[in-house]
């Protein structure tokens, strides 16, 4: 079975500051790996996937994902937030060859203070 | 090009009575997938629905189930409701078998009092 462990339940940082949001998966078999966003009270929006070929992939609001196999992880970073970052991020796998089904981290909630 | 739609966005029921929430797929999307999320457990599959089949149900009891219709829009009904049930109910479309980006709607908050 998969599961994702997103490390960090809150991370606190002040605006312009870099910041990562760490996730960490396990899977015995070939999977996908997705970052999504969730402002207050709406659903949520994807930030960025990792299907396959190079291992950096980024958004286009400035967030980047490093895909790493030997660490099973899918970490999320921004060298510099803004206060509109304040949103909770969740981490996701489906398995390659079937995508039906998403399993999603716990959530890490990102305040951004100015 | 609408995006995935979810009525009612707000709902209030009382323990034992029952509820149906309804989701519109993005144009041309044939295949919707439900969640629940809850402070408690977090986002939680609980099933996938693809031209008008279920393909994938999650571990939730009997009292949740769910349809498709022809035009792709799926309802999920809810019966008997218990308090732990109250949460906020996510319904994503995707193109179908093979997709690889899964559009969610706002969502329905149900409250059971």
């Amino acid at each position: 079975a998969q599961s994702v462990t997103q490390l960090d339940s809150q991370v606190p940082v002040f605006e312009e500051a870099p910041v990562e949001l760490r996730c960490n998966y396990s899977s015995s078999v070939s999977v996908y790996l997705f970052w999504y966003v969730q402002y207050p009270n709406q659903g949520l929006q994807l930030l960025l996937k990792y299907l396959s070929g190079s291992t950096l992939v980024k958004s286009i609001n400035g967030f980047e994902a490093e895909f790493n196999k030997s660490q099973t992880s899918f970490h999320l970073r921004k060298p510099s937030v803004h206060i509109s970052d304040t949103a909770e991020y969740f981490c996701a796998v489906t398995l390659s060859y079937n995508t039906d089904k998403l399993i999603f981290g716990t959530g890490t909630r990102l305040q951004v203070f100015p | 090009k609408a995006g995935v739609t979810q009525t009612p966005r707000y709902l209030i029921k009382t323990r034992g009575q029952q509820v149906t929430l309804s989701c519109s797929p993005i144009s041309g999307h044939r295949s919707v997938s439900w969640y629940q999320q809850t402070p408690g457990q977090g986002l939680q599959f609980l099933f996938e629905y693809f031209s008008e089949t279920q393909r994938n149900k999650g571990n939730f009891p009997g009292r949740f189930s769910g349809r498709q219709f022809s035009n792709s829009r799926s309802e999920m009904n809810v019966s008997t409701l218990e308090l732990g049930d109250s949460a906020l109910y996510l319904c994503a479309s995707s193109l179908g078998p093979g997709g690889t980006e899964a559009f969610f709607g706002q969502g329905t908050r149900l409250t059971v009092v």
